[in-house]
């Protein structure tokens, strides 16, 4: 199975501040055939399911801020909240797809400082 | 829209068995296979199954293979997800997710959740 490694396990910032917090996975999710990275991001707030947020790494679901983007390939990736807004607290988790079975990483909690 | 909607929260003794439903909408339920995800009390999230709404074919993570049975019914687009032999670690919130078409395989939506408690 591939292990899926966030960091840090928790993260406070200043409002309007940029939160930015990683993802490492044990092996490479980039499939060569289409340079495709198979990685999502989701995001979920204290009593609510996981919200998708991001997938293919990079691709911002519709109607997702685009205060939010993933960037990174291969096996280190990063979420990046450009402004932080109190709506943003939440625990962000990344997931990958590449193979079966999809995992996920441990999460990064995200507070307001 | 799109909506996946879980039955109820649930309270089992060890050694019992549970089943909970994903009734879906919005959508043809044919055409997307559906998850489901755990998650124990302040917990990250735990990959359980897949199944296939067209066909019926379901595949397992390992370590539930044997206690979970994964099923559908497209008269009324539900899915269902059983299982049995409870132990107290099998309390969690238990989801059902929507993969999406295509190459990716990511979850969206998710079910709302049911919690199930196993308790003596």
């Amino acid at each position: 199975d591939i292990v899926m490694t966030q960091s840090p396990d928790s993260l406070a910032v200043s409002l309007g501040e940029r939160a930015t917090f990683n993802c490492k996975s044990s092996q490479s999710v980039l499939y060569s055939s289409n340079n495709k990275n198979y990685l999502a991001w989701y995001q979920q707030k204290p009593g609510q399911p996981p919200k998708l947020l991001i997938y293919w790494a990079s691709t911002r679901e519709s109607g997702v801020p685009d205060r939010f983007s993933g960037s990174g390939s291969g096996t280190d990736f990063t979420l990046t909240i450009s402004s932080l807004q109190a709506e943003d607290v939440a625990i962000y988790y990344c997931q990958q797809y590449y193979s079966t079975p999809p995992t996920f990483g441990g999460g990064t909690r995200v507070e307001i400082k | 829209q799109v909506q996946l909607v879980q039955s109820g929260a649930e309270v089992k003794k060890p050694g019992a068995s549970v089943k909970v439903s994903c009734k879906a909408s919005g959508y043809t339920f044919i055409s997307y296979y559906i998850h489901w995800v755990r998650q124990a009390p302040g917990q990250g999230l735990e990959w359980m199954g897949i199944i296939n709404p067209s066909g019926g074919s379901a595949s397992y993570a390992q370590k539930f293979q044997g206690r979970v049975t994964m099923t559908r019914d497209t008269s009324t687009s539900t899915v269902y997800m059983d299982l049995s032999r409870l132990r107290s670690e099998d309390t969690a919130i238990y989801y059902c997710a929507r993969e999406s078409s295509g190459a990716g395989h990511w979850f969206d939506p998710w079910g709302q959740g049911t919690l199930v408690t196993v308790s003596s």
